[in-house]
């Protein structure tokens, strides 16, 4: 079955650094979404890619979906307090139905 | 307002006690979705629907029912808990493959 990774599973950063978490699925992926939960909360979806190579932006954030639509990443420029939460991928297969979730990134702003 | 409600948001029982979470959506969704949530290892979709009583198994349905007789509501059967089903659980909701919705979820712990 399909299989997601999601790296890294923690990351500690300065208030002002950069952040990127990825993730890697076995399959071509028909669709990626982000989502963002922060501590105590629930995830709440931040976008959908759906084209090979597709890069969409969000303020500090910016998505990317891979040319062979089997990787994405998640870059946060400039990192800020509010910025603290577990970041989940979820890939879309070709059956529509059953979703996948990466493992989620743990993310830390230190002031 | 759009919401995804589930009930309880807190259980504590004991082993073999049957327990229903209820999930209930106020946006005419078809797509609903059951997950767990366990430390390092992100969300994992237990049981999912594409419409009225349509159902299916996701990657850890094991010791889990649900059932879909009306489009709002999906409830989460567990008949017989077990201690390894303490967890996080979450219902989210969407229409086919878009951004999913998720309720605010529920902790549940199984002595």
């Amino acid at each position: 079955g399909q299989q997601v990774m999601q790296i890294p599973q923690y990351q500690h950063v300065q208030e002002g650094e950069d952040f990127t978490t990825y993730c890697n699925s076995s399959t071509t992926l028909s669709n990626i979404q982000w989502y963002k939960q922060r501590p105590g909360g629930h995830p709440v979806f931040l976008i959908q890619l759906v084209k090979s190579g597709e890069v969409k932006k969000q303020k500090r954030l910016t998505f990317q979906f891979g040319e062979a639509k089997k990787n994405s990443s998640l870059h946060i420029t400039a990192t800020q307090t509010t910025d603290v939460g577990t970041y989940f991928c979820n890939a879309g297969g070709t059956s529509y139905g059953k979703l996948t979730f990466g493992q989620g990134t743990i993310l830390t702003v230190h002031p | 307002e759009a919401q995804v409600t589930q009930n309880p948001r807190y259980l504590i029982t004991v082993t073999g006690k049957k327990l229903t979470v209820t999930c209930s959506q106020n946006m005419n969704h078809e797509y609903m979705s059951w997950y767990r949530q366990d430390p390092g290892l992100g969300l994992r979709q237990i049981y999912y629907s594409m419409n009225v009583e349509v159902t299916d198994k996701g990657d850890v349905p094991e010791g889990y029912k649900v059932s879909r007789k009306e489009k709002r509501n999906f409830p989460l059967i567990l008949e017989s808990p077990s201690p390894n089903q303490t967890s996080l659980y979450f219902c989210a909701s969407s229409f086919g493959n878009q951004p999913q919705h998720f309720g605010d979820g529920t902790r549940l712990s199984i002595l």
